[in-house]
């Protein structure tokens, strides 16, 4: 069955780049899930989109942007990186829109390091 | 915001235990997910399940949504189980989906 992709798996950036991040949901899932997991610590929601439109905006810095796209997929931008970024990236996607609940199918993630 | 906590952090088996995970939260959800973390960072869905009893080979979970806790039941324990569990919840209907995960139960299964 076909899985979330995200691209790149790794990433390794200097301080002040910039990153961007790609998420191709599972076939027919129009909703899409950012989340930023810190070393030692649980997955934190950032950002979430339906059928297009930003959904939901959790702990989103100003300095990250994402938007998803007309094919589903979705990037995640993210400017004047900090040593803080460094983190794994996932991003999840679902059948459902906010509407209904429904279980989020987590992508491998990002590994991004910012040197 | 929805507390959710999980017992015990850590956990130390030794091969073919039997072990069970705790997961509270303080308030009524509408989506609850267990994930396995494994050493190589993946997420790995084990059960969509915000209420009633679900099982999988080795695994099970039990949702009491009206007790407000999940327990996650595993058996005969493989050094493959080793990891962290977490548990995630989505509060109430229209809340955007976002899931909120526990601080995990670091697994680790000794041969």
């Amino acid at each position: 069955a076909a899985g979330v992709i995200q691209s790149p798996r790794h990433l390794i950036k200097e301080k002040r780049e910039t990153a961007t991040l790609k998420c191709y949901p599972i076939p027919r899932h129009d909703t899409v899930y950012w989340y930023q997991q810190g070393p030692g610590q649980d997955p934190q929601f950032l950002i979430s989109f339906y059928e297009k439109m930003q959904s939901d905006k959790g702990s989103i810095p100003d300095r990250f942007s994402a938007q998803q796209f007309s094919d589903y997929h979705s990037e995640l931008n993210m400017s004047s990186l900090e040593l803080g970024d460094s983190a794994l990236y996932f991003c999840a996607s679902s059948p459902s829109g906010t509407r209904m609940s429904d279980t989020q199918y987590f992508g491998p993630g990002t590994r991004l390091t910012v040197l | 915001g929805i507390q959710v906590e999980q017992s015990p952090p850590d956990l130390i088996l030794q091969e073919g235990a039997n072990s069970t995970l705790r997961c509270n939260f303080s308030d009524s959800v509408n989506n609850l997910q267990w994930f396995h973390q494994n050493p190589w960072g993946q997420l790995i869905n084990l059960f969509y399940i915000p209420s009633g009893t679900k099982q999988n080979g080795r695994l099970s979970a039990t949702t009491v949504a009206t007790e407000r806790y999940s327990l996650l039941y595993i058996s005969s324990s493989q050094t493959t189980d080793s990891g962290v569990y977490f548990c995630a919840v989505e509060q109430g209907y229209n809340q955007g989906g976002k899931l909120i995960f526990g601080q995990g139960t670091e697994l680790s299964v000794k041969p």
